[in-house]
């Protein structure tokens, strides 16, 4: 079957330690997939998607980086947090016409 | 660019009554249009959505949304609330990417 699993889905990280929230998918190839971060009232800022090994498409300068080393994972990272990453971190997966799936999330507290 | 509102932050409606949730699109042709629903916590989950053909589209749990191209509108209705619809609520728009509303909180009162 095809799933989608993201995870952890909770962290609490220091200010200036380094993230890394993985996701990876099933049941499916060369996958499109998508970072969103979601902030209190603001929707869903859509950061990184990549429709490929190694082929990353950033949205939003910031703190932070993607990367796809495998077809079906793809990596968010920071090298060093900031207050301002504190959110709530969705994968998602481009099913064609069927939408995205999303993954369950992880909700990031930088303290 | 294309942008997505949602006007309505929060609404409020009583178990049984009808229920509209408006979403108002800006974008350069007829994109895939979708509504999303997410409980607290959690991902988000497919309600819905329109690619082309009949503009009534019916989705899960009850609900349905018509399409308005005159309008670029995409609302989502409910004939009758259940507590358990109560959840945020996302419209969205697009093809390859797409673009989120900031949500609608929807509150269920017995």
């Amino acid at each position: 079957s095809q799933t989608i699993h993201q995870w952890p889905a909770t962290l609490v990280q220091p200010v200036g330690s380094p993230l890394s929230l993985e996701c990876t998918v099933e049941g499916t190839s060369n996958p499109n997939l998508y970072w969103y971060r979601q902030a209190a009232g603001r929707g869903l800022q859509l950061l990184f998607y990549s429709v490929g090994i190694g082929q990353i498409s950033s949205e939003v300068p910031q703190n932070l980086s993607a990367s796809r080393p495998q077809d079906r994972q793809f990596i968010l990272s920071s090298k060093k947090l900031l207050l301002s990453d504190s959110g709530f971190y969705l994968c998602a997966w481009l099913r064609g016409q069927y939408g995205y799936t999303f993954g369950s999330g992880t909700r990031l507290t930088v303290v | 660019a294309q942008s997505v509102t949602q006007p309505d932050i929060h609404i409020t409606v009583s178990e049984g009554a009808s229920l509209e949730l408006r979403c108002n699109y800006s974008y350069g042709a007829t994109p895939y249009l979708f509504w999303y629903v997410q409980s607290p916590g959690q991902g988000l989950q497919l309600l819905l959505k329109y690619f082309s053909g009949d503009t009534l589209v019916q989705g899960i749990k009850g609900f349905e949304a018509e399409f308005k191209r005159s309008q670029s509108s995409f609302n989502l209705r409910k004939p009758s609330v259940h507590w358990s619809d109560a959840a945020e609520y996302f419209c969205a728009v697009g093809y390859e990417v797409l673009t989120f509303g900031t949500g609608t909180r929807l509150t269920i009162i017995p």
